[in-house]
């Protein structure tokens, strides 16, 4: 079946603009996660959601960074005023059951944010 | 804080090289761990993991990992590598009662014929 599906897959933003980052996760998927990946360095938790419900959205670096799911399946990520620090790549992961403890997370292929 | 730490940065091996790969969390508590690897221009995906019982767990394309709980360690290996392990190499944690995956930074292999 379809993987996790992410779009854009690139975005170019000049400083200042909001964009936002779509996740579709694999269907039926309860789980779904959020995860911030600078140049160089490894995936890093932004936020996750049960269902519709955000359960930890304690990795979004600012106020300026906010997460939805409102039905539970595709979900937007959304970074306001951007800044050249939020130049990164944003995964999304999907995993079939409600908690991630001891589930594979399913990863999509990244939206690249490049802020000029 | 909870962290990984991956001591390898880029490592070049020759084909039919074995492969070690050092990981070290810090984490005091039960932890579920995961090597997970990105080919080429390809997503993120799972090679293997553990969460209980044998501390040498094996996964997919002949590699393999030991959890040793003592030195708070997951190294994964391989005996013989191929051009096709190409690829960048993640270890990950989550702390028990925890969600989030919390990755290193990773581990570049290059395999040449």
């Amino acid at each position: 079946g379809a993987g996790v599906s992410q779009s854009p897959r690139y975005k170019v933003a000049k400083r200042g603009q909001d964009v936002a980052l779509r996740c579709d996760p694999i269907s039926g998927h309860v789980s779904l996660f959020w995860y911030q990946q600078a140049l160089g360095q490894g995936p890093e938790f932004l936020t996750y959601f049960q269902n519709e419900a955000q359960l930890d959205k304690s990795g979004l670096p600012s106020d300026r960074f906010f997460a939805e799911r409102p039905e539970g399946s595709v979900s937007t990520l959304k970074i306001q005023r951007t800044q050249q620090e939020d130049s990164a790549v944003y995964l999304c992961a999907s995993s079939s059951t409600g908690r991630a403890l001891s589930y594979e997370q399913y990863f999509g292929p990244g939206t690249r944010l490049t802020v000029t | 804080a909870q962290s990984v730490s991956q001591h390898n940065h880029h490592v070049i091996l020759s084909e039919a090289a074995s492969l070690e790969l050092g990981c070290n969390y810090s984490y005091g508590g039960t932890v579920n761990l995961f090597w997970y690897v990105q080919y080429p221009g390809q997503h993120l995906q799972l090679l293997l993991k553990y969460f209980s019982g044998d501390p040498l767990v094996k996964g997919i394309k002949g590699f393999e990992a030991e959890f040793i709980k003592s030195k708070f360690s997951f190294n994964l290996r391989k005996p013989s590598v191929q051009w096709s392990d190409t690829a960048e190499y993640f270890c990950a944690v989550i702390p028990y009662n925890t969600d989030k995956l919390i990755f290193g930074t990773g581990t570049r292999l290059q395999v040449f014929p």
